[in-house]
C-alpha cells in the first residue's frame, strides 16, 4: 500500500517570510496525483494545490507552489509571503490513478505564523 | 462552502450505542468517501462509494458500515461504540470515481462524535 510521510509535525514562520513543508511518499505506480490540503482551526478541509505525476512542471497557485521530485518521491509545498491566515494543519495526499481512486493522507504538519 | 453537507454537526453518545452519520455530496458528484480523524491525527480513509456501489475499503472496522443510496447521499453506521471511536468523521465527494481526471475531493464540515 502507498504511504505518505510528513516528517515535520510542526513548523513556524514569520509573517511575510517563506516556508517549505515536506512530504514524501512511497509507491510503485508510475501515474498518480498529489495534493496539499489545508485544515484551519475550523477543521474544514480546503484544497490548496494539486499536481499530476506525469507533468514535470511544478504546480503554482498564487503564493503556493510545489517542488515535485518524482524520482525522489518528494512533493514539498512552498508558501511565500506567509500570512496569518495560513496558520493551519497541512496535509499531503496521494491518489492512485487506478480505478479504485483511494486517497492516502500524511499525518499533517501544523504551521504557525508569527506576526 | 464546499457543497458537501454532513449531519449532525455534533453527536454525543454512550459506549455500546449505535449512531448514523449522514452525508450529501455536491450536486452531480458520484463518489463519496468517508474518513476518520482522531484528535491531532491525520485522516484515516474508511470507505468509498461510487454511484451506489462500494468502490474501495480502507481501515474500516467491522462494527462500522456504510451505504450510498440512489439519490447519492451516504450514511455511515457506527455500532457497539467504544471510547476510541470519538473522532471527527469527514465525508468527501468527487465528480467521478474514474482514474482519468484529477478528482479532487471536496470535504464536508465533518461530524464530531463524542463517545462517553
Amino acid at each position: 500500500a502507498q504511504t505518505v510521510t510528513q516528517s515535520q509535525p510542526e513548523m513556524s514562520v514569520q509573517e511575510a517570510e517563506t516556508v517549505t513543508l515536506s512530504c514524501t511518499y512511497d509507491t510503485s505506480e508510475s501515474d498518480y496525483y498529489l495534493f496539499w490540503y489545508k485544515q484551519p482551526p475550523s477543521r474544514q478541509m480546503i484544497l490548496v494545490i494539486r499536481q499530476e505525476a506525469y507533468k514535470q512542471q511544478n504546480a503554482t497557485e498564487n503564493r503556493f507552489s510545489v517542488n515535485f521530485q518524482k524520482a525522489a518521491k518528494s512533493f514539498s509545498l512552498k508558501i511565500s509571503d506567509s500570512q496569518l491566515g495560513d496558520a493551519a494543519m497541512y496535509f499531503c495526499a496521494y491518489r492512485s490513478a487506478d480505478n479504485f481512486n483511494k486517497f492516502y493522507f500524511g499525518s499533517g504538519t501544523k504551521l504557525n505564523v508569527k506576526p | 462552502d464546499s457543497g458537501v453537507t454532513q449531519t449532525p454537526k455534533h453527536l454525543i453518545t454512550a459506549t455500546g450505542q449505535r449512531v448514523t452519520l449522514r452525508c450529501s455530496p455536491r450536486s452531480g458528484d458520484l463518489s463519496v468517501y468517508w474518513y476518520q480523524q482522531s484528535l491531532d491525527q491525520g485522516l484515516q480513509f474508511l470507505i468509498q462509494y461510487y454511484n451506489g456501489e462500494e468502490r474501495a475499503k480502507g481501515n474500516i472496522l467491522e462494527r462500522f458500515s456504510a451505504q450510498q443510496f440512489p439519490d447519492l447521499h451516504s450514511e455511515l453506521n457506527l455500532s457497539s461504540l467504544e471510547l476510541g471511536d470519538s473522532a471527527l468523521y469527514f465525508c468527501a465527494s468527487s465528480p467521478t470515481g474514474l482514474a482519468d481526471v484529477f478528482n479532487e475531493q471536496f470535504f464536508g464540515p465533518g461530524t464530531r462524535l463524542t463517545v462517553l
